[in-house]
């Protein structure tokens, strides 16, 4: 696709309840990213997957947070016991030489998530 | 891991005048550099970027400097224009490796027409 793109665009939730996040990331890129950014604050690293496996999972900040990538294009970011300490934008991002260097990863708007 | 700071946390210039802002981080195997324009409700635009293997890039208005020594990068906007009101960010990474970003904290550019 022409970008990154990210469904919903929002999501309210109650305590306790189960979501799930979707990324589309940019056709043909390899590398996938989710982040998460809270108000005023830059975005915190969450996961990294290079293909259908996830290269670098050290950001997810406890087993309720978990994400897949089963064909190694779009993404799912699962998030089980919702706290309202999740409320947050989730971001997506994508990197690959098919749009110039594979270094530069290219967002999506996110999800604004609130856990109420 | 690496830490990022950034400075200042908001800034208000005058349309017309220049902008900087300013990054240091931590971790000296940090090689690349780039810099992220945030609007409102979206989701951060690469405006520019910058690997070590040089000192200074720039693209029209705007320029990125890098300070290998010291572990510190200053973005550089010219010529301000009420649209670059937003919010930005500087990051640091390490190219090839795991990739991830690691952000500052922004800072609220407001440009005064």
């Amino acid at each position: 696709g022409a970008g990154v793109s990210q469904t919903p665009s929002n999501k309210v939730t109650e305590k306790g309840k189960y979501v799930e996040l979707r990324c589309d990331p940019i056709s043909g890129h390899t590398a996938l990213y989710w982040y998460r950014q809270s108000l005023g604050q830059g975005p915190e690293f969450l996961i990294y997957f290079q293909g259908t496996g996830a290269a670098d999972d050290s950001g997810l900040p406890n087993d309720r947070f978990f994400a897949v990538r089963p064909e190694g294009s779009v993404s799912t970011l699962k998030i089980q016991r919702t706290e309202r300490g999740d409320s947050a934008v989730y971001l997506c991002a994508s990197s690959g030489s098919a749009s110039g260097s594979p270094d530069t990863q290219y967002f999506g708007p996110g999800t604004r998530l609130t856990v109420l | 891991g690496e830490n990022v700071e950034q400075h200042p946390s908001t800034l208000s210039v005058q349309e017309g005048d220049s902008a900087v802002i300013k990054c240091t981080y931590s971790d000296s195997a940090s090689n690349y550099f780039p810099w992220y324009k945030q609007e409102l409700g979206k989701g951060p635009q690469l405006i520019i970027d910058i690997r070590s293997n040089v000192g200074e890039k720039k693209d029209q208005r705007i320029a990125v400097t890098l300070n290998k020594t010291a572990k510190h990068f200053s973005l550089h906007i010219t010529e301000t224009q009420p649209e670059d009101s937003a919010v930005y960010f500087c990051a640091a990474s390490i190219i090839g490796s795991a990739r991830q970003l690691t952000f500052g904290s922004g800072t609220q550019l407001t440009v005064l027409p």
